[in-house]
């Protein structure tokens, strides 16, 4: 079991420009979950979905961001355009059941 | 909206001593409550969970203390090591239909050899 694999590890852009974070969760899990971890404020959870359809996106903080599952095995979180404040680690994370959730080693992402 | 209030913000304590992490909620539909544990460039992992039909949870070194009247939950390390240097979560869930739980604001521990 590879884990919940997220790509890229660290992505460094400008201000203005799109930047588009990749999700495979663990192959049989029907959860996933996308999240932002700052210093400020925590695991902040941003949007979830449950057999491949948006249940809760409440946490996403603006029109800018965007998140998609088109299947079971892939996801994406896209901003557009990107700003200086949201430059945070976002993690990926799925499950199935109830409970348990694995994230992914997350990504860094840096917008200057 | 969930508020979890988690204490303290650091810790640090010597190879060996035991290490103490508290974790207050308001409220919860659901009986499980877990902590994770989380390494620099590596995403949170569950440690050890408790349902509180029971008041404590041991597994190694860690256990897990429930008072489901106080409402509130700690995790104790034992014989504390260098490796268990990291920041630790615990997680209350919001209430709603499915289990999606609030994180409290983590507690870095540092054990120093």
């Amino acid at each position: 079991d590879a884990g919940v694999i997220q790509s890229p590890r660290h992505e460094v852009t400008e201000m203005g420009q799109e930047v588009t974070l990749r999700c495979k969760p663990i192959s049989g899990h029907n959860s996933l979950f996308w999240y932002r971890q700052t210093m400020m404020r925590g695991l902040e959870l941003l949007i979830y979905f449950n057999n491949n359809v948006p249940i809760d996106d409440s946490g996403m903080p603006e029109d800018r961001f965007s998140a998609k599952m088109p299947n079971a095995s892939f996801s994406t979180l896209k901003i557009q355009p990107s700003e200086p404040r949201d430059s945070a680690v976002y993690f990926c994370a799925s499950r199935t059941g109830a409970y348990g959730y694995t994230f992914g080693s997350g990504t860094r992402l840096t917008v200057v | 909206q969930q508020q979890v209030k988690q204490s303290p913000q650091s810790l640090i304590v010597q190879k060996g001593g035991i290490s103490i992490i508290n974790c207050a909620y308001e409220n919860t539909a659901f009986d499980y409550f877990p902590w994770y544990q989380q390494f620099p460039g590596k995403g949170p992992a569950l440690l050890i969970a408790i349902r509180p039909d029971v008041s404590e949870k041991k597994e190694g070194r860690f256990t897990i203390s429930f008072n489901k009247s106080a409402k509130q939950f700690s995790l104790h390390i034992m014989d504390s090591q260098p490796g268990d240097s990291a920041t630790y979560f615990c997680a209350v869930p919001k209430s709603g239909g499915s289990y999606i739980p609030t994180f409290g604001r983590g507690t870095s521990l540092i054990v120093h050899p």
